[in-house]
């Protein structure tokens, strides 16, 4: 069965740091990978996602994530965390060997970054 | 994203109540999806719909049903409403193609009392 994991509930982070929340994956065939962001009393927004092509996606407000297949990882990273980048992020596999085309989602990862 | 709607936003309501949640999105996306969280738990698939005559069960519909009245609208209901369906309801659409990504409602949030 397909499956996302994501090892961390919350994530600390000063400001300007760089940050990194991670996911794995586990996925029979080639992985439909994305990432999207919770804010506070909203709907989860599209970061990125990974189809094919360069290990390394770049998504929006500046984030990226770098699929490994050997250690079965799509670890979301940004350079330089903003008070601002604080929220729920949740990983996602899409299903595409049963014929649903359902998305898996993680549990999420609840980034704090201080001030 | 105003794109795709939800109704209402917040709902307080007794057990055993009947109560319908609506969806509504302007994106032209034939797929449409129900989903609740829950602390902890992610988000969870409760139905989906790959077109007006396409309707299927998620992991979690027990106790709930969908109806898609129009490629537009997507409403979920809970005939019985009980306290652990308290919870954050989300709705969202994709449009064909296994590399689309989805597009989400502001949410639900539904308290059972």
């Amino acid at each position: 069965a397909q499956s996302v994991a994501q090892p961390e509930d919350q994530v600390n982070v000063a400001e300007g740091n760089p940050l990194t929340v991670k996911c794995t994956y586990s996925v029979s065939g080639n992985p439909y990978l994305f990432w999207y962001v919770q804010y506070p009393n909203r709907g989860l927004q599209f970061l990125l996602k990974y189809i094919t092509g360069d290990n390394l996606v770049k998504g929006s407000y500046g984030f990226e994530a770098e699929f490994n297949k050997s250690q079965t990882s799509f670890h979301l990273k940004k350079p330089s965390a903003l008070v601002s980048d604080s929220a729920l992020y949740f990983c996602a596999v899409r299903d595409i060997t049963s014929g649903t085309y359902k998305y898996i989602f993680g549990t999420g990862t609840r980034l704090k970054v201080l001030a | 994203d105003a794109d795709v709607t939800q109704t209402p936003r917040n709902r307080i309501t007794k057990t055993g109540k009947r109560i319908m949640l609506e969806c509504s999105q302007t994106k032209g996306h034939d797929r449409m999806y129900w989903y609740r969280q829950d602390p902890g738990l992610g988000l969870r698939l409760i139905y989906y719909s790959f077109d007006v005559k396409d309707i299927n069960k998620g992991e979690i519909s027990d106790g709930y049903s969908v109806s898609r009245q129009a490629q537009a609208k997507f409403s979920l209901s809970l005939e019985s409403a009980i306290p652990n369906q308290t919870a954050l309801y989300f709705c969202a659409t994709s449009p064909w193609g296994p590399d689309n990504e989805q597009f989400f409602g502001p949410g639900t949030r539904l308290t059972v009392l």
